[in-house]
Formats: structure tokens, C-alpha cells, sequence
């Protein structure tokens, strides 16, 4: 079946330094890949997404491309802020599942 | 606003009780989506409905009951059948079902037993 995995966190960083959480998928097929940003005690924000190769998502200073031939959808960010503070979530949706398939997410803690 | 709305934010329940998490929607989404997180993992999927009166069974679904009376609304109920039901629940909501279309979430109800 479908899977997601991501880098295990927590991701502890400096304000205004990089940030890099990758994320790689197993699917047959050509799913669209998702980020999502949870901050605490809330629903899940969808930050980015990216529907066929080669595309690249941005929102608020997130990136990330889609790269069939490594099958991974890493997200960056080049200067963090304390508000990035939050738990990072990968997923993708393929039809033949017709679901949202989720990594474990990574928790992100950008400290001043 | 339009968005997903959940209640309550927190919700208790006692051995052997049923409880009902409410999920209503105003973006006139055709499909809804019920989730399970529990701490430090990812999201599973407990059931989904493309259309009113219908909805079929995620990964998840044993414990656990919906209806789909009304297009913006997409009651859990959590069954005493639920072994182990603490745990955030989240709703999301589509315009369909087609792999392009973005989920939007709710706020999440937590629920805890006594």
C-alpha cells in the first residue's frame, strides 16, 4: 500500500536559520503530495502542494518539489521564525485509494 | 467564514458510554472526512462520505459510527465498542473526491475517558 515517511523530530533550530524536512513516499501511480502545518491544540493548515513531477509548492517562504525519480517531496525554508514553531505533516492522495495518506509528522521548534 | 466547524473541544466519556463528535461544514463541500491522531503519529482515516447518505469505512473503522443526513454536517459517533478511544479527532472537509482537491480541517474535538 501507500506509505509516507519523514524525518523523526524533534527539529530544534535558531530564529532565521534553514530549514530542511524531508519527506519520501511509497505509491504506485502519480499521487499528489501534500504538506500540512499543525501549531498547537489545532486543526491541521494545508501549507503546500504539488499535483504531478516536477512542480513546486510555495506558502509563506515554504517550499518544495515534487521528484518522481526519488519519489520525495522535501520541504525548506530559508530563515525560520518563532512562529514556524509546530508539527510538519507529508501526506499524499492517490485515486486507486481515494485517501490522504499521512507521515508521523515532524515536530519543528524554532527558539529566539 | 466559511470553514469547518467542530464540537466540543474537549469531550469526556465514561466506560461504556457512546458519545457523538459534531463536524459542520459551510464551504459546500461535496465529501467529509473523519480522523484519528493520536500522540506523535500521523493521521488515520476513520470513515469518509463523497455524498449525502452515503459513506464507506476507512482504515479504522471498527468502534466507531457516522451518518450523512445533511450535506454540511458529519456526525462520529464513538461506540462503547471503542476500546481505546483517547485520542484527537479531526474533520476535513472537500469540494469531491478527485486527488487534486485539498482537504480543509476542523479544530479537532479531544476526547478523554473518565
Amino acid at each position: 500500500g501507500n506509505s509516507v515517511t519523514q524525518m523523526e523530530g524533534p527539529v530544534t533550530l535558531s530564529e532565521e536559520a534553514f530549514l530542511t524536512i524531508n519527506c519520501t513516499y511509497t505509491a504506485t501511480g502519480y499521487p499528489s503530495l501534500f504538506w500540512y502545518v499543525q501549531y498547537p491544540g489545532e486543526g491541521l493548515q494545508l501549507l503546500l502542494k504539488a499535483t504531478k513531477a516536477d512542480d513546486k509548492g510555495s506558502n509563506k517562504g515554504f517550499e518544495a518539489t515534487y521528484r518522481k525519480e526519488t519519489t520525495s517531496f522535501h520541504l525548506e525554508k530559508g530563515s525560520v521564525q518563532v512562529s514556524d514553531s509546530a508539527v510538519y505533516f507529508c501526506a499524499l492522495w492517490e485515486a486507486a485509494g481515494n485517501k490522504l495518506t499521512f507521515g508521523g509528522g515532524t515536530r519543528v521548534l524554532v527558539k529566539p | 467564514d466559511g470553514g469547518i466547524t467542530q464540537s466540543p473541544k474537549y469531550l469526556f466519556r465514561k466506560e461504556g458510554q457512546n458519545v457523538t463528535l459534531s463536524c459542520e461544514q459551510n464551504l459546500n463541500h461535496d465529501a467529509m472526512y473523519w480522523y484519528r491522531q493520536d500522540p506523535g503519529q500521523g493521521l488515520r482515516l476513520i470513515y469518509y462520505s463523497q455524498i449525502v447518505n452515503d459513506f464507506q469505512k476507512g482504515d479504522i473503522a471498527e468502534g466507531y459510527s457516522v451518518s450523512r443526513e445533511k450535506k454540511e454536517s458529519f456526525p462520529l459517533t464513538v461506540t462503547s465498542a471503542q476500546k481505546n478511544p483517547t485520542a484527537f479527532y479531526l474533520c476535513a472537509s472537500s469540494i469531491g473526491t478527485v486527488s487534486r482537491e485539498t482537504q480543509y480541517f476542523g479544530p479537532g474535538t479531544r476526547l478523554l475517558v473518565l
